[in-house]
């Protein structure tokens, strides 16, 4: 079956970067885009941008642009989220999620890692 | 503040139905027919509930249905059932996505 697997918690300090990892299985990896989505405590949630993990092209949403670096590695059919410059308000769960065309709907979600950046 | 617009909370006794809107502009909501619902319950990633404005995936009961008039879209959950107790988010393709706020669904 689908499966997106993320890696583990994180705890960081302002001014770093962290990199958080999703690794997919159960399909073929190229024929779908990645999303990453993030979920601050208690707070809704917000879309970060997107891969196509055939040609490696991204779009970031304006907030991110700047800050935000999405990877991947076809030879392990993972992607990678970099978030650099850390600050708390950047405390969140972030999600990858799959989808079918950049503009359709996620299904399915990675389970989540959370990110707490604090001093 | 959230793109579009989603009622705090809503609430229902078992076997009732509710509806959850979520209110955008011509530019998101009205302007697309790829709006999405997900379902989260605490501690766990959301979940893919109703796709292209009213759709449903497979597993999906047929008691979840979606909808779409003007700038409004909206999610009806009929014959209301304890596990349906969680939070609901719309999404829309604007060229980007945007989320609702996240609506509570409490189960009297």
């Amino acid at each position: 079956q689908v499966q997106l697997v993320q890696s583990g918690a994180e705890v960081k300090k302002p001014g770093a970067s962290v990199k958080v990892s999703c690794k997919t299985s159960g399909y073929t990896f190229t024929t779908y885009y990645l999303h990453w989505v993030r979920q601050a405590p208690g707070q809704g949630l917000e879309w970060m941008g997107i891969m196509n993990p055939s040609g490696g092209d991204t779009n970031y949403a304006q907030k991110f642009q700047g800050r935000v670096t999405m990877t991947r590695d076809t030879s392990t059919s993972t992607v990678y989220m970099d978030l650099s410059s850390l600050r708390s308000e950047d405390t969140a769960v972030y999600y990858c999620a799959r989808s079918q065309l950049p503009y359709k709907w996620f299904d399915p979600w990675g389970q989540g890692t959370l990110v707490t950046v604090s001093s | 503040q959230s793109a579009l617009t989603q009622p705090r909370s809503v609430s229902g006794s078992p076997g009732q139905s509710v509806t959850i809107s979520c209110t955008g502009t011509s530019s998101d909501v009205g302007g697309y027919n790829y709006v999405s619902w997900y379902q989260q319950h605490p501690g766990k990633a959301p979940k893919l509930m109703i796709y292209d404005v009213n759709r449903r995936p497979s597993g999906v009961p047929d008691r979840f249905s979606g909808s779409k008039s003007g700038n409004t879209a909206s999610l009806t959950i009929s014959g209301l059932q304890a596990e349906d107790e969680a939070d609901y988010y719309c999404c829309s393709y604007a060229g980007r996505f945007v989320f609702g706020g996240g609506t509570k669904l409490t189960v009297l």
